[in-house]
């Protein structure tokens, strides 16, 4: 079983502040990392897909890394504003096969203006 | 907008019923993924077609069915509903079969309460 583990659940920053949250995965057979970013009432748009060890993918504030043979990600927003409120997931997907993404379950941040 | 359309954006019904969600790929798509988002949990994936043939399979109970179509979108068929299947159901789509290096793009999801 493939286990997606995502934290903190939830973070509460001020506008401005920089903030960081973290993604694990088992390091075994993989072969991509997904970050998806989730506003309330809308759908989740992908944010990166990485697939290699020191990976490192930036757009705008936000900047993502990735340790495969640790089995972690990080996810940065740099400054952030009140409109980077919203879940952001990551996904693990496996090459050993048909197999699906498995997401976590997400960590929620809140920017308090 | 994602260009993946999901109908209804609600439905309401009853336990014991049948309801049919529906799914159009945005254009160029080959694959279609179902997820559902009960409360707490992350998403779960449900069910992969890929060009019209069933591509992986998760957590999906027997109750529950899907198909693709030739003309790509795809239905998912939940019948027997129980109070425990009220969730958000979003289907999404991708070029290729795997999800692997490429994104997917989901739709607005539907928003299923049983009663």
């Amino acid at each position: 079983i493939l286990n997606v583990e995502q934290s903190p659940q939830s973070l509460h920053v001020q506008e401005g502040d920089s903030t960081n949250f973290t993604c694990s995965f088992p390091s075994s057979n993989f072969y991509a990392l997904h970050w998806y970013r989730w506003e309330t009432a809308k759908s989740p748009e992908a944010l990166f897909v990485m697939t290699l060890n020191g990976d490192e993918k930036k757009k705008g504030r936000i900047s993502a890394t990735l340790n495969t043979k640790e089995g972690y990600s990080y996810l940065y927003i740099k400054g952030s504003q009140p409109e980077d409120s919203a879940t952001y997931l990551c996904a693990s997907y496996l090459l050993s096969g048909n197999t699906p993404l498995v997401f976590g379950k997400g960590t929620r941040l809140s920017v308090i203006a | 907008d994602s260009g993946v359309t999901q109908t209804p954006k609600h439905l309401i019904t009853a336990t014991g019923q049948r309801v049919t969600l529906r799914c159009s790929p945005r254009s160029g798509d080959l694959s279609v993924y179902w997820y559902q988002q009960s409360l707490d949990q992350g998403l779960q994936f449900l069910i992969q077609y890929y060009n019209g043939e069933e591509r992986a399979k998760g957590n999906i109970l027997e109750r529950f069915s899907a198909q693709q179509f030739p003309d790509l979108h795809s239905e998912l068929n939940l019948s027997s509903l129980e109070l425990g299947d009220s969730a958000l159901y979003f289907c999404a789509s991708s070029v290729v079969h795997g999800g692997g290096d490429n994104e997917q793009f989901f739709g607005p999801g539907t928003r299923l309460t049983v009663l």
